[in-house]
Formats: structure tokens, sequence, C-alpha cells
């Protein structure tokens, strides 16, 4: 079946704008992730949603940084004002459920603020 | 914090075993072992996970130290495709939190 989906694959954008991206997760799965990859870097967890339940934004890094989760099912994160520090890419991830389950990853929106 | 400490790089030969080692000295009685890894340009793909016991699928084997202090990745024929980084993450139970290292960048030659 179809894995995660993640869209742009790639941005570009001029510091101070703000961008969108968005995340389609496998049909089915109630729980879905942000993640954040530097260079080099292993993954910053930024956000969890699961089910109707109220979101962990506790790995927001400022309040810069918003994600919202419609109808249950795809996700947007939002970064207001970017910087240069910003640029990375932005992985999604989905499980079944949330806990123990496997997570699935989308490839990842490249992120390079100019 | 990542809660575990892995080699940087490694090299395997094609077709040879490849054995990835991590050590999660402080790891907790209700804390798993999760492999990942990540090929170039990719997301991360799950691999295995285990408790206390050898773990085996149709990608990898998982052998965990009775004491739990460590545990090897083994890829019993690598290929060419199995270059990636690889992660070891030590996750609690019903906790969907994985801490994530820098891993281990694995390069398999011909």
């Amino acid at each position: 079946g179809a894995g995660v989906s993640q869209s742009p694959s790639n941005k570009v954008t001029e510091k101070g704008k703000d961008v969108e991206l968005r995340c389609d997760p496998i049909s089915g799965h109630t729980a879905l992730y942000w993640y954040r990859q530097s260079l080099g870097q292993g993954l910053e967890f930024l956000i969890y949603f699961q089910g109707n339940s109220a979101p962990d934004k506790s790995g927001l890094p400022s309040d810069r940084f918003s994600a919202e989760r419609t109808g249950g099912s795809v996700s947007t994160l939002t970064i207001q004002r970017t910087q240069q520090e910003d640029s990375a890419v932005y992985l999604c991830a989905s499980s079944s459920t949330g806990s123990a389950e496997t997570q699935y990853f989308g490839p990842g929106t490249r992120l390079l603020v100019l | 914090d990542a809660k575990t400490t892995q080699p940087p790089s490694m090299d395997c030969a094609e077709g040879r075993a490849a054995n990835l080692p991590c050590n999660h000295s402080t790891i907790s009685g209700n804390e798993y072992v999760y492999w990942y890894r990540q090929i170039h340009s990719q997301g991360p793909q799950y691999i295995i996970h285990g408790l206390k016991n050898n773990e085996t699928n149709e990608m990898a084997s998982l052998i965990i130290t009775e004491d739990r202090k460590s545990s090897t990745l083994i890829l019993p024929h690598a290929t060419l495709r199995d270059t990636a980084v690889y992660y070891c993450i030590v996750r609690v139970y019903f906790s969907y939190q994985l801490i994530w290292g820098a891993g281990t960048k694995l390069i398999i030659k011909p």
C-alpha cells in the first residue's frame, strides 16, 4: 500500500518568509510525528499527534513553529518568519497507534532558507 | 541526549556479514532496542527491535547481550544497497519517543 508522503520534496525560501510543509500519513494510522534533521545529525523530535488527543508540542524549537492535523489525517507544519538555522530536512512519520508501534517515515522535505 | 553509543563509521565487503555494535549501558528494564537505517536522501526505515531475546527477521538479526548493555545488528549478506546510516535507539515501551543519536555510517564495498 501507499506509504507516508510529503510535499514539497524541496523548498527554497528567503529569510523572513513563511513556509508550509505537508504530510499525508499511511491510511488508517492514528499517530503522526514530525522530526527535523540537520545535516549529518540524528533526528530531532518536533511534535506528535495521536487521534483526537491534544498534541505533544514539547519538541517545537520556538513559537515560530506550529502544526495542525485536520480530520485526523493530513498534517501541515508551518514555520513563520523563517531563519537560516531552520534549514534542514523535515521528516514526517506515522504509526498505526502511538506508543510502541513502529513508525514509518516519509521521504522528507528539504528546506533551504537563504 | 541519545542513550546509545555507536561507532561513527564502518566498512564491510559485499557478500560478507556486517556486524554493527551499539552500547546502551544505562538501558532500563522497560526499554527496547530499536534499529533504523537511513539510505541517502530517504526517510529512516525500520529494521528490527528487541527487549532481551535475540530477534531475526527478513532484513537482519539482533543480538542483545545478557546484561542488555550492548547489542549487535547483523546483516548476514551485505549488498551495496545496504550502504546507509544505521541508528540504534532505546525506547521505553508504550512511549512514542525515539531519541536519535548520530548513528553509524556503513559503507559496503564491492
